[in-house]
């Protein structure tokens, strides 16, 4: 059965300590894998489209990687405005044009 | 900014009512979604569309309906509310703005179904 699982399911860091978030999945044939910030009342903020094995996105102080049955998403330093929830959601071929998501992690960085 | 719109934002309704949520965009995209967002579910696909007139049922399309008479609006409506459809709706749209289906999300419209 096709799946999308995150780890931890809540994360607390002290500022400027650094850590990943897991996304697990279980689809064949990829076509996408995405990452999203999102804040409480928001809707979800793109930051991130990883396509294939071994691809790395950087920004600011986030870092996706992706491999054959998994993404991270490290964040190194965090700051307190990093808090938020993490979704991971991805896209394949039996999918059609469903984005299937990840139930989030959600992060807190305390000062 | 995504470019997307979504009315009302906030609705507070009576069980049995019909409701009709409203999603534009400014980014003349094909695709439109419509998810909603509960907790222990994450983001769930209600339908989509891929063209004007031309829309798809997702994983929990049961009681909803929609429509898209322009590119730019996406519809969706509750024929007769109940307090299951409790919940906050997000529109999106996809396109190749930062990389091809790639999607963005609206702010989100808050419903309450008493």
């Amino acid at each position: 059965e096709d799946q999308v699982t995150q780890s931890p399911e809540a994360l607390r860091l002290q500022e400027g300590e650094s850590s990943s978030l897991n996304c697990s999945y279980t689809v064949s044939g990829l076509r996408g894998l995405f990452w999203y910030r999102q804040d409480p009342g928001k809707g979800p903020e793109f930051l991130f489209t990883l396509y294939s094995a071994g691809e790395e996105k950087e920004k600011e102080r986030l870092k996706a990687t992706l491999t054959k049955k998994e993404s991270f998403l490290h964040i190194t330093a965090p700051k307190p405005e990093d808090s938020a929830t993490y979704l991971c959601a991805v896209q394949a071929r039996n999918y059609g044009q469903n984005f299937v998501f990840g139930p989030g992690t959600r992060l807190s960085v305390l000062p | 900014d995504a470019g997307i719109t979504q009315s009302p934002r906030h609705k507070v309704t009576e069980t049995g009512t019909p409701v009709t949520l409203r999603c534009h965009q400014t980014e003349n995209h094909r695709y439109m979604y419509w998810y909603r967002q509960d907790p222990g579910h994450g983001l769930r696909l209600i339908h989509y569309s891929y063209g004007v007139k031309d829309t798809d049922k997702g994983e929990v399309s049961d009681g909803y309906s929609v429509s898209r008479s322009k590119t730019e609006d996406f519809l969706l409506t509750l024929e007769s509310a109940t307090s299951s459809q409790t919940s906050v709706y997000f529109c999106a749209i996809s396109g190749p703005r930062q990389g091809p289906n790639t999607i963005y999300f609206g702010e989100g419209s808050w419903l309450t179904v008493v």
